[in-house]
């Protein structure tokens, strides 16, 4: 079983929906809760970073974390054709090497 | 625009031959680590430099090596390269190892592929 677990879709949906990702997690000392984005032929760029637990909101993004659940969310709202991209959850425990456990990537299509 | 900058883009090397990737991070940016991103995965750990010492390893072989200069820079090494090496390389780096989960900033990555 991998650390991280999330749905590699695709995931097409019409602009200006809501759009729900997910990510399950299997190491309870993970303290440090990260959403990606990555689009084709380009790196991974922070979106989102939570410490624990809780929700946290910028923008049209927001993430949620229920460490009870093992278990975080990716909220976007009114997407746009520019969202269309790979969605990666992270996690890491921290300290001194703070190494990052991704999740495989959620494909993501927005149409307009 | 990434301060990350990964050298060369694309390669293709053939198997058993040893390959270098290169890459230039910010100023000032002491924490660097490199990731390996098979095509459809997210990326793997591979190993974290601090102040040019190795700090943290993941499940690599040991014929993954890499090196980080005072000049923030640093090299990925790969030897006797194999079929399954082929996949994005990214390099990331952070101001300090403290924020190194959440303040890394990526390159664009090197797309290495073996035949």
């Amino acid at each position: 079983q991998k650390e991280v677990e999330q749905d590699p879709g695709p995931l097409s949906v019409p602009e200006g929906a809501i759009v729900s990702l997910n990510c399950t997690y299997s190491n309870s000392a993970f303290q440090y809760f990260m959403w990606y984005r990555q689009y084709s032929r380009k790196g991974p760029e922070l979106l989102m970073y939570t410490y624990s637990s809780g929700n946290k909101e910028d923008g049209r993004f927001t993430a949620q974390v229920d460490k009870s659940s093992k278990y975080i969310s990716l909220f976007i709202r009114d997407s746009q054709p520019s969202d269309s991209a790979t969605y990666l959850c992270a996690m890491s425990i921290g300290g001194a090497t703070n190494k990052l456990i991704f999740g495989t990537g959620t494909l993501l299509a927005v149409q307009p | 625009e990434t301060g990350v900058t990964q050298s060369p883009t694309h390669l293709i090397k053939t198997r058993g031959q040893q390959v270098t990737l290169r890459c230039s991070s910010q100023s000032g940016h002491n924490t660097v680590s490199w990731y390996q991103q098979a095509l459809g995965q997210g990326p793997q750990f591979i190993f974290q430099y601090y102040r040019e010492e190795e700090n943290g390893r993941g499940n690599f072989p040991p014929r993954f090596s890499g090196l980080q200069f005072p000049n923030y820079s640093s090299e990925l090494n790969v030897n006797a390269l194999e079929l399954d090496d082929s996949a994005l390389y990214l390099c990331a780096s952070s101001p300090s190892r403290d924020r190194g989960s959440y303040g890394y900033t990526f390159g664009s990555g090197t797309r290495l592929t073996v035949v």
